[in-house]
């Protein structure tokens, strides 16, 4: 049972390149979302799913994109990178709320945009 | 707005104290986690609170729920210098698309 996988766990990329963070998680839950995480600032939502073909903005959607094909993968879009987007990305995965579950969250992806 | 408010954001304390951490929540909601992250590492599940008046305790750590407050509180008993970590609450808010939302964080130092 490996949990929550996120690939790459370090990426540097060039401002105005593209690249997709990846998530998949092999335990089943409906619920996916990535944060990202900077310093003072905690974690901040980017986008959320409540199940495959259903995604939704959270808070700092701006800049990236998400798709959920399937119940196990939910990869991150960086359309076009800006410094602004340099932090740690975490992908996050649960049963739904009403199921009592928790999050269990991937080991974080650090991105430095140049 | 959707806002999840944590203080302290920082705690120095001895070890063999008593503290206590809040979390306040700007609207509804029945379901609130807690959460640990050491240094350079991914968030740990400490606690889920599903209801109003929920308690959890697990070792020197003890969470409550007020959903009348709109409050949560994290409890630490005897501190010991292994819960020197960051510790964040999260709030799901259900009538607002279910989206979870995070707190700043509380940096949690303990003193040997």
């Amino acid at each position: 049972n490996a949990g929550v996988t996120q690939t790459p766990k370090f990426q540097v990329l060039k401002t105005g390149q593209s690249m997709t963070l990846q998530c998949a998680q092999d335990m089943n839950h409906e619920y996916m979302s990535w944060y990202r995480q900077d310093p003072g600032m905690g974690l901040r939502l980017i986008h959320y799913s409540v199940g495959a073909g259903i995604t939704d903005q959270g808070e700092v959607p701006n800049g990236y994109n998400v798709s959920r094909s399937t119940t196990e993968d939910f990869p991150l879009r960086l359309l076009s990178a800006a410094p602004s987007q340099t932090s740690v990305y975490f992908c996050a995965s649960s049963f739904s709320y009403d199921r009592g579950g928790g999050y269990t969250f991937g080991s974080g992806t650090r991105l430095t945009v140049v | 707005e959707l806002k999840v408010e944590q203080n302290p954001l920082f705690l120095s304390m001895q070890e063999g104290k008593n503290y206590t951490i809040y979390c306040n929540y700007s609207t509804t909601s029945d379901r609130l986690y807690w959460y640990r992250q050491d240094p350079g590492k991914s968030l740990e599940s400490l606690f889920v609170l599903l209801s109003n008046g929920a308690v959890k305790q697990e070792g020197r750590l003890m969470a409550s729920l007020d959903t009348k407050a709109r409050l949560s509180t994290l409890h630490i008993t005897a501190a010991v210098h292994d819960l020197s970590a960051t510790y964040f609450c999260a709030v799901v808010f259900l009538n607002r698309d279910d989206k979870i939302i995070f707190g700043k964080g509380t940096r949690l130092h303990i003193l040997p």
